[in-house]
């Protein structure tokens, strides 16, 4: 267990609906970051929250959006999905506002777009 | 635009025999970067980093290897083992900013 817990594990859905990703970072962690993982491809990373504030926007579809909850879990809401949304969301967390340290991952939630 | 790459999507040796994984990464800003593994159904699990200060950074059987004339980077593994078999991403940042990671190599270790 790595500290850092996404539910769900899996979700199958169909096109344009909306879901919703959540992430309880590792206790002490104040950033928060999220990553999607599509077949073949790396981690492509998608959006970051400091203490609350978005601190950093990748590539991030205008369908989707984030926010980081005072209690500083997190929730990625993607809506009006499409086929080509069907990946691994990772959400990771990390003890400041940078990487130095490493990030701790979860386990991701694999969505399923049919 | 992939600023970090890892051009060989699989990699597969001999128990015992060195492993060695590459990286190539454009952004010249980049002073940090990181390795991590990622075995099915699980998150990536930090594995090794170096900071762009050093040439070399080593953690048990692992080393890795950074030439920022080439802009490249490697991680050595030896031996290796069965249990080594998983995906490596590369992951580079700057100035502490998020990490940019590569596509991932899938090491497969033989017995």
């Amino acid at each position: 267990d790595s500290g850092v817990t996404q539910t769900p594990k899996h979700l199958i859905t169909a096109t344009g609906q909306r879901v919703t990703l959540r992430c309880s970072p590792r206790s002490g962690d104040l950033s928060v970051y999220w990553y999607q993982q599509s077949l073949d491809q790396g981690l492509q990373f998608l959006i970051q929250y400091y203490n609350g504030e978005e601190r950093a926007k990748g590539n991030i579809l205008e369908r989707f959006s984030a926010q980081q909850f005072p209690d500083l879990h997190s929730e990625l809401n993607l809506s009006s999905l499409e086929l080509g949304d069907s990946a691994l969301y990772f959400c990771a967390s990390s003890q400041v506002g940078g990487p130095n340290y490493g990030y701790t991952f979860g386990s991701g939630t694999r969505l399923t777009v049919v | 635009d992939q600023q970090v790459k890892q051009n060989s999507p699989s990699l597969s040796v001999q128990e015992g025999r060195i492993s060695i994984l590459n990286c190539d990464y454009t952004n010249s800003m980049f002073d940090y970067f990181l390795w991590y593994k990622k075995y099915p159904a699980e998150g990536p699990t930090f594995l090794i980093s170096i900071s762009s200060i050093k040439d070399k950074n080593e953690d048990g059987r692992f080393t890795v290897f950074l030439n920022k004339s080439a802009k490249h980077l490697s991680l050595h593994i030896v031996p290796s083992q069965p249990g080594d078999s998983a995906v490596y991403f590369c992951a580079a940042s700057n100035s502490g900013s998020r990490l940019t990671f590569g596509e991932g190599t899938q090491l497969t270790v033989n017995p």
